[in-house]
Order: C-alpha cells, then structure tokens, then sequence
C-alpha cells in the first residue's frame, strides 16, 4: 500500500511569488491536514480537509490556502511569499477525522526556499 | 486550547543506557496523547498513543510511555536504545471532542542522539 506523496520534495522561490504544493493521501483516506515545521515554530497545524470540504483551520494568515479534490487528493498554495514561509510543509493523511480512530499518517514533506 | 512543553530540545545518551523524554501537556479538557518520531528528511512516525485505559502505553521499537494526569505528563521512556533510535521525538496532544477541532498540538520536539 502506497504512503502518503507530497510533491515536489524541494522547491526554491523568492518572495512574492506564490507556490503550490500537492499531497496524494493513502488509498481510502478522506482526511488530508496539513502541517509547517520550521526550527523555532516547531509544527504548527493549517488545516485539514475531509470529503472535499474544509473542517479546521489554524492561526494562519489568508495567504495560506488549501483545497481537496473528488479523489481526496489535496494542494496548499502559498500566495505572495514571505522569507519566513520557508519551511518543510508536511502533509498527512487519515481514515476519519477523529485522532481515536484516525491515525495521521505523515508525508515526507515539501520543503520550501524563499530567497 | 491545548498546548505541550518538552523541556530538553536536546538528549545525548551512550547506546544500550535507559533515556526518558519528558512531556509536559495544558488543556482545561480531556486529551488524547502521542508520541511521533521524524528520522532525518522524513515524515513523522507515529510510536504510540494513550486514548483511555491502561495508563502505561507501550509503542514500537520498545518504547513506552506513562500517562500521568494528576501531573500533566506524558513521559517517554525507553530502557536500552540503539543507535538506529537517534532521530527527533515529538509528543502531541489532541482534545477528545466530536466536533471535527481534532487537529494535533505539537511539542517543539527532542533531538535524541546517541552515542557509540
């Protein structure tokens, strides 16, 4: 069974261009969230989508957004980037909603260079 | 709103020693708890996870971790590690609610190295 694929793996931009990452969930999964690592932050939550439908966000601003397709694969844009967007964006996915039944399963993550 | 501390960012220790990562968790509500670990230029791992019961939890790679609620912790032990367990563990809690607000609320993580 294929894990969760986050492409592209490392990706290179400069500030006020916008940058679109893909996750492919595992097969079955319906829930896609999304996660940024950075050193001094740590992981913080974006959101997380379930049957195409947004169901919680975090405390990011609007320039972060994310939409979920039919086959429940996802993207996040990134829209006007800033120096401090650089980061490893992780993408994980799940059978429900819920972190009981749930188990997040991790992506290897996109990591983003904003020069 | 959730929130976990991990006091040591770093934990060097000699291969085969016993090695505790302490968790630290806030939460005015009841928690789920886990313990993730991210190897270098991967994705995290889930080790193991107290939902309800049995307060000693017993993961993967023969970690364990004891919940404590009187003491807000969430400590992760391991009695002999090998060097294949150096990596970044990261302990995360989760509130216990139906409502779909079940995203998980991370620590900023424990590098474990250890050392020949």
């Amino acid at each position: 069974k294929a894990g969760v694929t986050q492409t592209p793996r490392y990706l290179i931009k400069t500030r006020g261009q916008q940058v679109t990452l893909s996750c492919s969930p595992i097969s079955g999964h319906r829930s896609v969230s999304w996660y940024q690592q950075t050193p001094g932050q740590g992981l913080q939550f974006l959101f997380e989508y379930f049957s195409e439908t947004q169901r919680n966000k975090g405390n990011f601003p609007g320039r972060f957004s994310g939409r979920q397709f039919s086959n429940s694969r996802s993207e996040m844009n990134v829209s006007t980037l800033e120096l401090g967007d650089s980061a490893l964006y992780l993408c994980a996915s799940s059978q429900t909603l819920y972190r009981d039944t749930g188990e997040l399963f991790f992506g290897e993550g996109s990591r983003l260079t904003v020069l | 709103a959730q929130s976990v501390t991990q006091l040591d960012s770093q934990v060097p220790v000699f291969e085969e020693a016993p090695v505790e990562l302490r968790c630290n968790y806030s939460s005015s509500v009841s928690v789920y708890l886990f313990w993730y670990v991210q190897y270098p230029n991967q994705g995290l791992q889930l080790l193991l996870k107290y939902l309800s019961g049995s307060t000693l939890v017993k993961g993967i790679n023969g970690f364990e971790a004891e919940f404590n609620k009187s003491q807000t912790s969430f400590h992760l032990r391991k009695p002999s590690v090998h060097i294949s367990d150096t990596a970044e563990y990261f302990c995360a809690v989760s509130d216990t609610g139906q409502t779909g607000a079940n995203n998980l609320f991370f620590g900023t993580g424990t590098r474990l190295t250890v050392i020949p």
